[in-house]
């Protein structure tokens, strides 16, 4: 297994356009998040997977974003009508979730790079 | 809600020891965990605590007092390489990591 996967690792994209991100996690972490994270910031939670449920989704997250994972392996997060506000990385992570211990850590991905002009 | 603390920097010489402080309020508690990041890189996991005491992985060890909401992660013997920054999250009812806004480590030859 080579890790947490992102694609694309960069992304520009014109304002008012959608834009989809992939993430393929460790095969045996039944556990996906997805976050975002500004130049100087801490990565904030955006929502997270156990399998193919949606758990838990943050707040602060608008109705124009939304993420699916599908049959509980990669996941995809869409923006639909991207503003400037939006340009940020975009992070996935995986865990196995249970055990305890090590097992809660996350396992980031390289992260996609937005960039909203 | 939750909400964590650290300081902004920290400035240290190769070979010393740093301790880099994290206070927390969070609703519900299962553990406090620390990240490292090197600028361009993606955080990788450093340690979990669920437990009060010290927990002692290599060079690192991370402490967490849960009467005090408030936790450390120590480096000894300090390397160049360590220049990163060091995030403490917390995980509390939510099942999820929510971050703090980063200690930014920098060691000096």
């Amino acid at each position: 297994d080579t890790g947490v996967s992102q694609d694309p690792r960069h992304k520009i994209t014109k304002r008012g356009q959608n834009v989809t991100f992939r993430c393929d996690p460790i095969s045996e972490h039944n556990r996906l998040y997805w976050y975002r994270q500004t130049l100087g910031q801490g990565p904030e939670f955006l929502t997270y997977f156990q399998n193919e449920a949606q758990l838990e989704k943050s707040r602060l997250l608008s109705d124009r974003f939304s993420a699916e994972r599908p049959k509980g392996s990669f996941s995809t997060l869409e923006i639909q009508r991207t503003e400037q506000g939006d340009s940020a990385m975009y992070l996935c992570a995986s865990s196995s979730g249970t055990g305890g211990g090590s097992n809660y850590g996350y396992t980031f991905g390289s992260g996609t790079r937005l960039t909203v002009v | 809600g939750q909400s964590l603390e650290q300081p902004s920097e920290v400035t240290a010489v190769e070979g010393a020891i740093v301790q880099i402080n994290c206070t927390y309020q969070t609703s519900g508690f299962y553990g406090l965990s620390w990240y490292q990041q090197h600028d361009g890189g993606a955080p990788t996991f450093l340690s979990y605590n669920a437990l009060d005491g010290l927990e002692e992985t290599g060079r690192f060890s991370s402490f967490l007092s849960r009467s005090d909401s408030y936790g450390y992660l120590l480096l000894q013997e300090l390397q160049m390489k360590d220049s990163a920054s060091y995030f403490c999250a917390v995980m509390g009812y939510g099942q999820n990591f929510v971050f703090g806004p980063g200690t930014r480590l920098s060691v000096l030859p």
